[in-house]
This record gives structure tokens, C-alpha cells and sequence, in this order.
């Protein structure tokens, strides 16, 4: 079945990067998505990549996806206190040219400390 | 990217009670999702709602607790039918392009 696991936590100091990991069991996956889910907030798309790249970059963040390893990660360069947030991880098998059946992870809180 | 508009932005509701929860988009799109985030925990599908038909709904979520309405393409609701504590969470509508995949702000239902 589908399932998309990340690790629950991830502390850093502020000017670190912090790389958030996640893996997904479906390699029908179209796309894959980072959404940054602030307190009390809803979701915010941070970037996504198609399957059959291998990075994309935009500014701080960097994706990378390891297709054969079913790996994704978001890199977030010169992390600020302002990045502090749960990450999800999401799939997409795509729905009739629409993205929008989405399996997500559990969440990662990043925690940036002064 | 699609802005959508959520109302209310939460609630709380007696159990027993209905609420049913807007989804305005700005574009028109064909698919407009539904979700919940309990508390705590991640998101997971609700429905489908395509517009013309009947919404298709995942394991564990029915029709007559969670009725789901698609007038046109810019416009969807959620009832949340028959309340109980269990249903508090953050519901959340999503419309999907070609590659992106955005959210509403979400309604955070508190049942007492």
C-alpha cells in the first residue's frame, strides 16, 4: 500500500542547514511536494518535484529525490527561526491530470534555536 | 497558483449538530479535494468532488456523514453530519493543477 514515513523531529541552530528526509513506497509517484504547515496555519506549498527529476532548487531549498531508494529530502540552506514549522512530505499518483490525491508523511517539526 | 478561501475559519459545535464548511476558489478547476488533520496528525483524503457528479469518497469516510456538494467550478462544501467529539479537526480543501497541489486555510472544528 501507500505509505510516506518522515521522522518526527529535527533541531538546529540558526545559520545551519537542516535536511529533512522522507521516504514513499509507491514508485508510480508523479509528483512529490514539501508543504511547511505553520502554527495554527494551514498549508503552504514550499516546492515540489516531478519523478522523473533528480533535484530542483528554489533560493534556500534544495530537493533531492533518489527514485530507486524512494528517497526525498528538503535541504534548507542558512535555516532562520522564521523557517521553524512542521514539513510534510507528500505523493501524488496524479487523479485524472489533476494533483490533488495526495498520501502524506507524519510531519516533521524542525525546531531552529537561536 | 490558485488562491482558495475556507469559511469559517473554525468553530465550535455541540455534538449532534451540523456544520457545513465553504471552499471558494478564484480559478475554475475540475477536482477540488477534501482532508482532515486531526490533532496532531497528518492530513488524510476525505473526498473527491468533481462537479456534475457524485463525490468519491476513501475508506473510511461516508456520504451521509460527511455530504459534499460541487455546484460549480469554483465552489464546493463540506457537512460535517452529526457531530461528535472525535470529528474535531482542521478540514482542508485543495485544488490541484498540472503539477502544484494548494490548500485552503483550513476550518478548525472544535466539538463539545
Amino acid at each position: 500500500g501507500e505509505d510516506v514515513e518522515q521522522s518526527l523531529f529535527l533541531s538546529v541552530r540558526e545559520g545551519d542547514s537542516s535536511v529533512i528526509n522522507c521516504t514513499y513506497t509507491d514508485s508510480s509517484s508523479t509528483y512529490l511536494y514539501w508543504y511547511k504547515q505553520e502554527p495554527g496555519a494551514g498549508l503552504q506549498l514550499l516546492t515540489y518535484i516531478f519523478s522523473n527529476m533528480d533535484m530542483k532548487q528554489d533560493q534556500r531549498l534544495t530537493v533531492l529525490l533518489n527514485k530507486k531508494d524512494k528517497h526525498l529530502s528538503l535541504r534548507i540552506a542558512d535555516t532562520q527561526t522564521g523557517d521553524s514549522a512542521i514539513y510534510f512530505c507528500a505523493e501524488s499518483m496524479g487523479y485524472g491530470g489533476s494533483q490533488g490525491n495526495l498520501i502524506f508523511g507524519k510531519g516533521t517539526k524542525l525546531s531552529v534555536k537561536p | 497558483s490558485a488562491v482558495i478561501s475556507q469559511k469559517p475559519s473554525r468553530d465550535i459545535c455541540q455534538r449532534g449538530t451540523s456544520l457545513t464548511i465553504q471552499c471558494q476558489v478564484d480559478s475554475q478547476v475540475t477536482m477540488m479535494f477534501w482532508y482532515r488533520q486531526q490533532p496532531g496528525q497528518s492530513l488524510t483524503l476525505i473526498a473527491t468532488a468533481n462537479q456534475g457528479s457524485e463525490a468519491t469518497y476513501e475508506s473510511g469516510f461516508v456520504i451521509d456523514k460527511f455530504p459534499i456538494s460541487r455546484p460549480n467550478l469554483t465552489f464546493s462544501t463540506l457537512t460535517v453530519s452529526n457531530m461528535s467529539p472525535e470529528d474535531s479537526s482542521i478540514y482542508l480543501c485543495s485544488v490541484g493543477g498540472v503539477a502544484e497541489a494548494f490548500f485552503g486555510q483550513g476550518t478548525r472544528l472544535t466539538v463539545v
